[in-house]
């Protein structure tokens, strides 16, 4: 299986900070990888897949990059609503996440 | 709106057995590959695993840790995806959810219902 590792496991920030979150794969994954935004309590919801793709609805503060091993999530201007865990998932193969960041 | 409803999650002892199900309104489920995910509490997502559609084989895939006691199915009649797990472990304890797979690669899950408990415990 493919391993994620993400980092950090967890950040402190302020509204309006910078946050950027990194996912490195345990071997190439091409652009197959994608965000999760989970607060407590609530089913995951995705914000990024495609490595940089946006769905309908998520705020533009929100971007992603990457390719092949190593991607980031980057939250420009942080807002109270986006206090959440991060999760990064691959679909290259069998599924996979990684073990998630807090932002707090 | 697209909802996917799980049911069935309930305190159950280690051997046992249980089935959960998914109930999916709003978009053409025969068309769509589901997964199921799980998360032990204070723990990160589990991808437990995925059934494609009879147009696709109708095969499964699975985890490791469930590999040989889980088994998902699917009732395409019924817009109903099922999880049975067997020989149930402590370890299984977890919150699961069933989850669409996109329509085009298959790679990520959008969207999600909103979880059902499962507790294996003596």
């Amino acid at each position: 299986d493919i391993q994620l590792t993400q980092s950090p496991a967890s950040l402190s920030a302020s509204v309006g900070d910078r946050v950027t979150i990194t996912c490195r794969a345990s071997q190439g994954i091409r652009d197959y990888l994608n965000w999760y935004q989970q607060k407590p309590g609530k089913a995951p919801k995705l914000v990024i897949y495609a490595a940089s793709t946006l769905p309908i609805g998520v705020p533009s503060t929100f971007s992603g990059s990457g390719y092949g091993t190593g991607f980031t999530l980057t939250i420009s201007s942080l807002q109270p609503e986006d206090i959440a865990t991060y999760y990064c998932q691959q679909g290259f193969s069998i599924p996979t996440f990684g073990q998630g960041t807090r932002v707090e | 709106e697209v909802q996917l409803v799980e049911s069935g999650g309930v305190l159950v002892k280690p051997g046992g057995s249980l089935r959960l199900s998914c109930a999916v309104s709003e978009f053409t489920f025969r068309n769509a590959w589901m997964s199921w995910v799980r998360q032990a509490p204070g723990k990160g997502l589990e991808w437990v695993g995925r059934i494609k559609t009879i147009l696709d084989g109708g095969t499964t895939d699975y985890a490791g840790p469930v590999k040989g006691r889980f088994i998902i199915s699917r009732d395409d009649s019924k817009n109903t995806l099922y999880l049975q797990m067997n020989s149930l472990k402590t370890e299984d304890t977890a919150v699961y959810y069933c989850t669409k797979h996109d329509p085009i690669t298959y790679s990520y899950f959008d969207p999600w219902g909103q979880g059902t408990l499962v507790t294996v415990s003596s």
